[in-house]
């Protein structure tokens, strides 16, 4: 069983829907949750990370953690078409796993205008 | 300047060839990866340094030989590299290895071994 666990997708949405990106996680000692979006080609940009378990905003992009049920998800208000690419979520244990960050499988998202 | 710069973007090379791929960050962050990434999978752990010296090696085959000759350089040195070694190689840095959640990464060279 894999410690991150992505939902696969591809995700096709309309323009201006709400998007629910979602990862499951094995780990309890994972402390830090990443956002990651990587368009074609190019490399992984971070969009958010959070520490605890609730909500964090920035902008379109809502980040939440839930730590008692190891579940992390990324919600996007208002998609654009350039919101388009793979994002992938990452978590990261100071105290496991020499401090690597352990990244899911990435879902591939298209927003049609 | 969040920008973490990558030399070349593309690079063919034989299999008895060497070369290498060049990192550069000017946001005086002290933790440095690199990362290999294959078509359609995340990226994979290939070294940390941390203040100029290597603090993990993912067992990576010695034909990969990475270098910081300075806090804003990292260097990985190619050597008798397989096909299978063709990937997009990332390099991604942080204010140091406790900020690793806070990384930026550069947008990679794309590596084809022939």
């Amino acid at each position: 069983q894999k410690e991150v666990e992505q939902d696969p997708g591809p995700l096709s949405v309309p323009e201006g829907a709400i998007v629910s990106l979602n990862c499951t996680y094995s780990n309890s000692a994972f402390q830090y949750f990443m956002w990651y979006r990587q368009y074609s080609r190019k490399g992984p940009e971070l969009l958010m990370y959070t520490y605890s378990s609730g909500n964090k905003e920035d902008g379109r992009f809502t980040a939440q953690v839930d730590k008692s049920s190891k579940y992390i998800s990324l919600f996007i208000r208002d998609s654009q078409p350039s919101d388009s690419a793979t994002y992938l979520c990452a978590m990261l244990s100071y105290n496991t796993n020499a401090g690597k960050s352990t990244f899911g499988d990435g879902t591939t998202l298209t927003v049609k205008p | 300047d969040t920008e973490v710069t990558q030399t070349p973007k593309h690079l063919v090379m034989g299999m008895t060839n060497k070369k290498s791929l060049k990192c550069e960050q000017h946001m005086g962050h002290r933790a440095m990866y690199w990362y290999k990434q294959k078509a359609k999978k995340p990226p994979e752990l290939m070294f940390v340094y941390s203040y100029e010296k290597l603090s993990i090696n993912e067992s990576v085959p010695s034909r990969f030989s990475p270098e910081c000759p300075n806090s804003s350089l990292l260097n990985l040195h190619l050597h008798a590299l397989q096909p299978e070694d063709s990937a997009l190689y990332l390099c991604a840095s942080s204010q140091d290895l406790l900020q690793r959640a806070e990384a930026f990464f550069g947008q990679g060279t794309r590596l084809t071994v022939v």
